[in-house]
């Protein structure tokens, strides 16, 4: 069971980039979300979807996009990178409702120079 | 109000010791609150979660702590190993999505 699987574990991206951070799960939950967590901080919810097709911004949306076209994937865009996104990401997903475990993927690296 | 607030932000104690990590929150709609602990290099892992109705669990050396009226919360780790060293964020859960508000983490090293 593999959980949580994020790729890739480390990127360097140029300022004004793009590119896409892959999350899937085989765990069947119906809920993902993408966190940041920047050095020595605590994690801020990026987006998080509670089922394919449906996506919402969570409280660091900004230069970010998200899709949910299926139950197992939920990438993260960046669009034109900024040295602001210099981040570790982490993917997550739950079954949802109260009480439920969020497992997180290894995280993705994130360097923008 | 979302934020959560942790405190200390970094813990040393000696093999054996207690180790005590506390958090504040002012949303009262939060509805669930799981510490997780996290290893360099790793993901969150939860560790320990309690629900506002339940003002102590305990699992193992791991005991949380909650105070409704107050809105706080702890985590003690009783009999702290050397394995235990690690990042340690308390958070606090809104929304049937489950959606996690996170503290600002412990950086904890208990020495042998």
């Amino acid at each position: 069971n593999a959980g949580v699987t994020q790729t890739p574990k480390f990127r360097i991206l140029k300022i004004g980039q793009s590119m896409t951070l892959q999350c899937t799960q085989d765990m069947n939950h119906n809920y993902m979300y993408w966190y940041r967590q920047d050095p020595g901080m605590g994690l801020k919810l990026i987006y998080y979807s509670v089922g394919a097709g449906i996506t919402d911004k969570g409280e660091v949306p900004n230069g970010y996009n998200v899709s949910r076209s299926t139950t197992e994937d939920f990438p993260l865009r960046l669009e034109l990178a900024a040295p602001s996104q210099t981040s570790v990401y982490f993917c997550a997903s739950s079954l949802g409702g109260m009480d439920t475990e969020a497992f997180f993927g290894q995280g993705t690296r994130l360097t923008v120079v | 109000q979302q934020q959560v607030k942790q405190s200390p932000q970094s813990l040393i104690v000696q093999k054996g010791g207690i180790s005590i990590i506390n958090c504040a929150y002012e949303n009262t709609a939060f509805d669930y609150f799981p510490w997780y602990q996290q290893f360099p290099g790793k993901g969150p892992a939860l560790l320990i979660a309690i629900r506002p109705d339940v003002s102590e669990k305990k699992e193992g050396r791991f005991t949380i702590s909650f105070n409704k009226s107050a809105k706080q919360f702890s985590l003690h780790i009783m009999d702290s190993q050397p394995g235990d060293s690690a990042t340690y964020f308390c958070a606090a859960s809104w929304g049937a999505g489950n959606m996690l508000t996170f503290g600002g983490g412990t950086r904890l090293m208990v020495k042998p």
